[in-house]
């Protein structure tokens, strides 16, 4: 199947500094990519869709401020968390949905995860 | 809000068939039914997908009841590696469109 990297696998840092994770598409182009965040022994939350060439959408709750995502082409989606603070400290994931050879977008891949840990 | 009802957590014997339950009564008519997996802080793995009719992949068995308000996951031979939560999402085929996970049913796989 589709491939998504992302980098890094995880990260410590200070509170207060700013952490930019890199969700890529290896083998296929995503025009959109999603981003999801995961905290202890809790399910999958989408935080938001990104549109290649175009603004995020942003789920209800999530502070778009805080959290920027970039979608510079069709194989890179960048999220940056800003200002990081403990409470930001979480498991998160990015996807692609892979267009079939019927024009249907059928599974959704997801890459390994990065573990953001703020100090 | 998750569109499916799993059961929290099984436990099935290593070798033994692993039949995961789903319940989505307010599934549409262009909607599918996927299923997912995820092994302990790993990204969801996809296991297979379908509309109406049965499917089988080299991972699973998907079995969904005519009236497609709940189906069923087959693991035919459960391994320890099948130890994970499986979540149930129904979602359309539509680009934009994200998955949503609910709470997902913790399969144990035991020797």
């Amino acid at each position: 199947g589709a491939v998504v990297s992302q980098h890094p696998s995880w990260v410590i840092c200070k509170s207060g500094t700013s952490v930019k994770i890199e969700c890529r598409s290896l083998d296929f182009q995503a025009t959109t990519m999603f981003w999801y965040r995961q905290f202890p022994k809790q399910s999958l939350m989408l935080m938001a869709t990104s549109n290649e060439g175009s603004k995020a959408t942003y789920e209800q709750g999530v502070e778009k401020d805080k959290f920027l995502i970039n979608h510079a082409s069709l194989t890179l989606s960048t999220l940056t968390v800003t200002s990081a603070h403990p409470e930001d400290s979480s498991f998160y994931i990015c996807s692609a949905r892979v267009m079939s050879g019927t024009g249907s977008y059928n599974e959704q891949f997801f890459g390994p995860g990065t573990r953001l840990t703020v100090l | 809000d998750a569109k499916t009802t799993q059961p929290p957590s099984m436990d099935c014997a290593e070798g033994r068939a692993a039949n995961l339950p789903c319940n989505h009564s307010t599934i549409s008519g262009n909607e599918y039914v996927y299923w997912y997996r995820q092994i302990h802080s790993q990204g969801p793995q996809y296991i297979i997908h379908g509309l109406k009719n049965n499917e089988t992949n080299e991972m699973a068995s998907l079995i969904i009841t005519e009236d497609r308000k709940s189906s069923t996951l087959i693991l035919p031979h459960a391994t320890l590696r099948d130890t994970a939560v499986y979540y149930c999402i129904v979602t359309s085929n539509q680009a934009g469109t994200a998955l949503i996970f609910g709470k997902g049913t913790t399969l144990s796989v035991s020797s």
